[in-house]
């Protein structure tokens, strides 16, 4: 079983309906974060989180807000969606006793908005 | 498949010049991408090197699938981990383990 899960893997929606995005990791990691990819650019920080109580901004967080359900779960929402949010969105976890700090990815969520 | 492979640590004296390496197997030509990690901030992108690019960045070609990132006149502030990403299209991301810099003053 994948360490780091999202849900849905594939959404699509129309303009102004709120969604969100699920993220579930069982690697025990105490950080999380969501990014966002678009074509051609790399991936951009939204909100980072480093403890459950920890909830931060990232470059892009207009938009968005997130909630740190527990350790294990940190979900993305769009209050109200705009076609511009029209991206692939990726969670991602890291443990801060690892020497590198390496994130580790979950397989992404392709959100349309029409 | 794709992989990338980076120097896992590397410790050099304020005021040196560091090359960090990034060499990768790939089935195409990628965006490769280098993001900086600071101790406790997540990650910043620092460039962007696509095939269209590549001659501007010191010694990188993307299509000898061998990008460096070049730090000239390090400072203490440069130490952090420095991660290289490969990019095809919007689908697949590969991700280096990292390089820890460490600049000794």
């Amino acid at each position: 079983d994948a360490d780091v899960t999202q849900t849905p893997r594939n959404r699509i929606t129309k303009t102004g309906k709120r969604i969100m995005l699920e993220c579930s990791q069982t690697k025990g990691h105490d950080r999380m974060y969501w990014y966002r990819q678009d074509p051609g650019l790399g991936l951009r920080l939204i909100y980072y989180s480093f403890d459950v109580k920890d909830i931060n901004k990232g470059e892009i967080s207009d938009g968005y807000s997130v909630s740190r359900q527990a350790q294990a779960k940190f979900s993305l929402s769009l209050e109200s969606a705009i076609p511009n949010q029209t991206a692939l969105y990726f969670c991602a976890t890291s443990d801060r006793q690892r020497v590198t700090n390496e994130q580790f990815f979950g397989p992404g969520t392709r959100l349309t908005v029409l | 498949s794709n992989s990338v492979k980076q120097t896992g640590q590397i410790t050099v004296s304020e005021g040196a010049s560091v090359t960090m390496n990034c060499t990768y197997t790939s089935t195409g030509y990628p965006t490769l991408f280098w993001y900086v990690e600071y101790p406790s901030k997540p990650l910043q992108l620092l460039q962007r090197e696509t095939m269209e690019n590549s001659k501007n960045f010191g010694g990188g070609n993307i299509k000898d699938k061998n990008s460096p990132i070049v730090k000239y006149s390090v400072q203490v502030s440069d130490s952090a981990v420095y991660y290289c990403l490969l990019c095809f299209g919007n689908e697949k991301l590969t991700f280096g383990t990292g390089t820890r810099l460490t600049i000794i003053p």
